[in-house]
């Protein structure tokens, strides 16, 4: 049961450089989430996908994009990466509203 | 703006004591998720808790949902050391195709 597989586990950038982190789910869930985690603030919505097709900005998309690429996966993507996006991203997926999100095992991004 | 409260944000437990975690909540949302992380790992869903008066136990946790209130809470029954992990709540933001707004997280230390 793989559930929500997210690549890489660990990244080390510099300020400037462009990254994308992967998710996929094989739970044939409709929707994706892309969340940062930064410690005491618990997560924070970055951009998700109701469906599909569609994907929309959550509480803190600046510096980032995404890409729903079929119903299996959500790429989150940095352009230009600063010191300020040192986080430990999480993909998380869910079927319909009032069920609860599953979630990856996380990326841990570091840039200098 | 939902904004979602968890106190307290630290909890150090005595095992065999009982404990509450409270998550309150600003705007009106039928929905609420407990959430558990042990250190360096991904979120596991523990509660689905969907309408008001909902309560939900598994083992030594009891979760319930007061909607009129705006409050969730999480018991604790007689902590062990194994429940030693951060503890989020989420709700569902109404109207919103799933996204959801998390708490800040609870750290629970449970020693003997």
């Amino acid at each position: 049961n793989a559930g929500v597989t997210q690549t890489p586990k660990f990244q080390v950038l510099k300020t400037g450089q462009s990254m994308t982190l992967q998710c996929a789910q094989d739970m044939n869930h409709n929707s994706m989430y892309w969340y940062r985690q930064d410690p005491g603030m618990g997560l924070r919505l970055i951009y998700y996908s109701a469906s599909e097709g569609t994907t929309d900005k959550g509480e803190v998309p600046n510096g980032y994009n995404v890409s729903r690429l079929n119903k299996r996966e959500f790429s989150l993507r940095l352009e230009s990466a600063a010191p300020s996006q040192t986080s430990v991203y999480f993909c998380a997926s869910s079927t319909t509203v009032g069920q609860p999100q599953h979630f990856g095992d996380g990326t841990r991004l570091s840039i200098l | 703006e939902l904004k979602v409260e968890q106190n307290p944000l630290f909890l150090s437990m005595q095992e065999g004591k009982n404990y509450t975690i409270y998550c309150n909540y600003s705007t009106t949302s039928d929905r609420l998720y407990w959430y558990r992380q042990d250190p360096g790992k991904s979120l596991e869903s523990l509660f689905v808790l969907l309408s008001n008066g909902a309560v939900k136990q598994e083992g030594r946790l009891m979760a319930s949902l007061d909607t009129k209130a705006r409050l969730s809470t999480l018991h604790i029954t007689a902590a062990v050391h194994d429940l030693s992990a951060t503890y989020f709540c989420a709700v569902d933001i109404k109207n919103s195709w799933g996204k959801f707004q998390f708490g800040a997280g609870t750290q629970v230390v449970v020693t003997p």
